[in-house]
């Protein structure tokens, strides 16, 4: 089975600092995304990463930056908390190629006070 | 871009009943269609999906129809049992999954 770790499950931060979620997976997988989750709103795409050292915007990335350095591992990082963005985080890794299934974390459930 | 419509956001049904969540998306060149389930505390699991060049699915209680010409797409669960309440989210896509879109998810409770 896909393993994707999320190394948080619940970070407490104060607004301003730089904050970094970390997102491993185990399959070798080509594709990592980073959602975050709001009640009503569904799963809104951060960014993704396509392959090592790529990355691309997706829906919401205004306040977050991302890094992938190696494969395996997909980096989200608040560049200055804001309480806007306390939210539930959710990473995922895709095999790559047409119509393959996304494989999720349990997500970090992030407060900035 | 693609939008997906989920509804309803809650449905309560009693043990034993069948539940249909429905999705709706706005892009005709979507092809694939997957359905999540996330428990509590958990993130969305992949229970099930359908590629636009099938009308139904099924995998023992769960099954998912899809017709194109509307646009339509939808959830069916029978014989419904406690652990089957979760939030569940139907997403869509093209060829390929960079721009998944997800439905804003459906409460599901199961009533002993």
């Amino acid at each position: 089975d896909v393993k994707v770790t999320q190394s948080s499950r619940y970070l407490v931060k104060r607004t301003g600092e730089k904050v970094f979620l970390e997102c491993v997976q185990d399959m070798d997988h080509e594709n990592m995304f980073w959602y975050r989750q709001d009640p009503g709103l569904g799963l809104r795409l951060i960014y993704f990463s396509y392959d090592v050292k790529m990355k691309e915007k997706g829906d919401i990335p205004e306040g977050y930056s991302v890094s992938r350095e190696k494969k395996e591992r997909f980096s989200l990082i608040l560049e200055s908390a804001s309480t806007n963005q306390t939210s539930m985080y959710l990473c995922a890794s895709e095999r790559g190629g047409p119509n393959q299934p996304q494989h999720f974390g349990d997500g970090t459930r992030l407060s900035i006070l | 871009g693609e939008n997906v419509e989920q509804h309803p956001s809650t449905l309560s049904v009693q043990e034993g009943d069948s539940a249909v969540i429905k999705c709706t998306y706005s892009d005709s060149a979507s092809n694939y269609f997957p359905w999540y389930k996330q428990e509590l505390g958990k993130g969305p699991q992949l229970i099930i999906d359908i590629r636009s060049n099938v009308g139904e699915k099924k995998d023992q209680r769960i099954a998912v129809t899809l017709n194109k010409t509307a646009k339509h797409f939808s959830l069916h669960i029978t014989e419904t049992q406690p652990e089957d309440s979760a939030v569940y989210f139907c997403a869509a896509s093209r060829w390929n999954n960079n721009d998944m879109r997800f439905g804003a998810g459906t409460r599901l409770t199961v009533k002993p």
